[in-house]
């Protein structure tokens, strides 16, 4: 099973527009971390956002907040105010604790943004 | 403070060829990672370095693919022999711990390999 499922290859938002990007995640463990990256065309990936399980509050982080709902195990982007700059791939991440007692980075297959002026 | 360095940027081979990566990690990090992104894909982690020990390389094809972390520094990645689905960008990580949960991955700009 996907540990990381992101539905949406492509979404497309008008500049200055909101846009959700969809994330849900598969684990048992209690403990946990997911994180929003961003991929531009040159390659580089940008943190983002981060939330903890445990944390009870939706991060936010300028434009950028996390809509988390543990139940349903999601944990979408909201971007607001799109700007052109925000084309890219994002990528939704979940960090857990292996059994070795490290913990590891488990990426989605992104979602592909493209912000038209 | 330094990024992540990787090189070469780019690097065509053909197949049955070996290559190598490099990757530097940001300085006094302890953990790091190589993932492989297949074009249109997420990354998908292949092994993870906790300073020169192995922590996990369960999806490192061991065939083929070899890494090391000599000094608990710098990393190399190794393809050999190279085939045709090896084509991808390569992304080494660093990150200041390897345990937690809430523990930031840094990435560098990664290695573009096609393999013809």
């Amino acid at each position: 099973a996907q540990k990381i499922t992101q539905t949406q290859p492509g979404m497309f938002v008008q500049e200055k527009e909101a846009v959700t990007l969809d994330c849900t995640y598969d684990t048992s463990d209690q403990s946990y971390g997911l994180f929003w990256y961003k991929q531009p065309s040159s390659g580089e990936m940008i943190f983002l956002i981060y939330q903890g399980s445990y944390d009870e509050q939706n991060a936010t982080e300028g434009r950028y907040s996390l809509n988390f709902q543990k139940a349903r195990k999601s944990a979408n982007l909201v971007i607001s105010a799109s700007q052109l700059g925000d084309s890219a791939m994002y990528f939704c991440a979940m960090r857990e604790v292996m059994n070795s007692g490290y913990s590891t980075l488990t990426f989605g297959k992104g979602t592909m943004l493209l912000v038209s002026p | 403070e330094a990024g992540v360095a990787q090189s070469p940027r780019y690097k065509i081979i053909e197949k049955r060829q070996s290559v190598a990566f490099w990757c530097n990690p940001i300085s006094g990090h302890a953990t790091l990672y190589w993932y492989q992104q297949i074009l249109g894909q997420g990354p998908k982690l292949l092994i993870q370095f906790q300073n020169n020990g192995v922590v996990d390389d369960s999806q490192l094809p061991k065939d083929r693919f070899s890494a090391e972390r000599l000094k608990g520094v710098d990393s190399t990645l190794k393809i050999q022999p190279a085939k045709l689905e090896d084509s991808a960008v390569y992304l080494c990580a660093s990150s200041l711990v390897g345990t937690g949960v809430y523990t930031e991955a840094f990435f560098g700009q990664g290695t573009r390999l096609t393999v013809v």
